[in-house]
């Protein structure tokens, strides 16, 4: 069956690094997401991209936070100046239509110190 | 702003039936989501409402009223497996979905 998948499993990262999380989507979507969950918080939408431009993204996705699609299969999230705060678990989603269901990747653990 | 509110934590028995209850008020509205999240885990996906109305999958069914702005997820037959987080997420018309805060279910036997 299709899955996203995304490396690294676990990043740790001296604070002020940049850092860049990678996703394959699943090979005939379309749209793709980049999600962000504090642990033990909820699911905190970051940004959407389609058709090789970003569609949405929330406050939380600033100046910090670029995305990419460098190539036919790779979806990047880069995290610039890292900070305590973004320690994180970030998932990346798929989805084959704007209205139908995101595909979640098992995740990468961002640990900033 | 969005507003996606479900309840923090639910317990139910083995074999019972428990309803998990969302509202929304969000800038748009392009469907409804059901998540299942286990702890460490990524959300998978359990149902999609875009009309009124009940949608069956099994021991799963979801249920969508758009003019209150709320939505269920009812599950029976619990199973101890079924504990787990269960996020409520509203699609917006700008393709983005937010999540609520998620409602933490345990199964007791």
């Amino acid at each position: 069956e299709p899955e996203v998948t995304q490396t690294p499993s676990h990043q740790v990262t001296q604070m002020g690094q940049e850092v860049i999380l990678r996703c394959v989507p699943i090979s005939n979507h379309l749209y793709f997401y980049w999600y962000r969950q504090i642990l033990g918080q909820k699911v905190e939408f970051l940004v959407s991209f389609y058709n090789n431009e970003i569609s949405e993204k929330s406050e939380i996705f600033d100046d910090q936070f670029s995305v990419e699609r460098p190539d036919g299969s790779n979806f990047t999230l880069k995290i610039r100046s890292t900070k305590l705060e973004d320690s994180a678990m970030y998932f990346c989603a798929s989805g084959s239509g704007a209205n139908t269901e995101a595909f979640f990747g098992q995740g990468t653990r961002l640990t900033v110190v | 702003g969005q507003n996606i509110d479900q309840p923090t934590e639910m317990t139910a028995t083995e074999g019972a039936i428990v309803q998990i209850n969302c509202t929304y008020q969000t800038s748009g509205f392009n469907g409804l989501f059901w998540y299942q999240q286990h702890a460490g885990e990524a959300p998978t996906f359990l149902s999609y409402n875009v009309l009124d109305g009940l949608e069956e999958k099994g021991r799963f069914s979801s249920f969508l009223s758009r003019s209150k702005g709320y939505s269920y997820l009812l599950l029976k037959e619990l199973q101890m497996k079924d504990s787990a987080s269960y996020l409520c997420a509203v699609r917006t018309n700008n393709n983005d979905m937010r999540f609520g805060a998620g409602t933490r279910l345990t199964v007791k036997p």
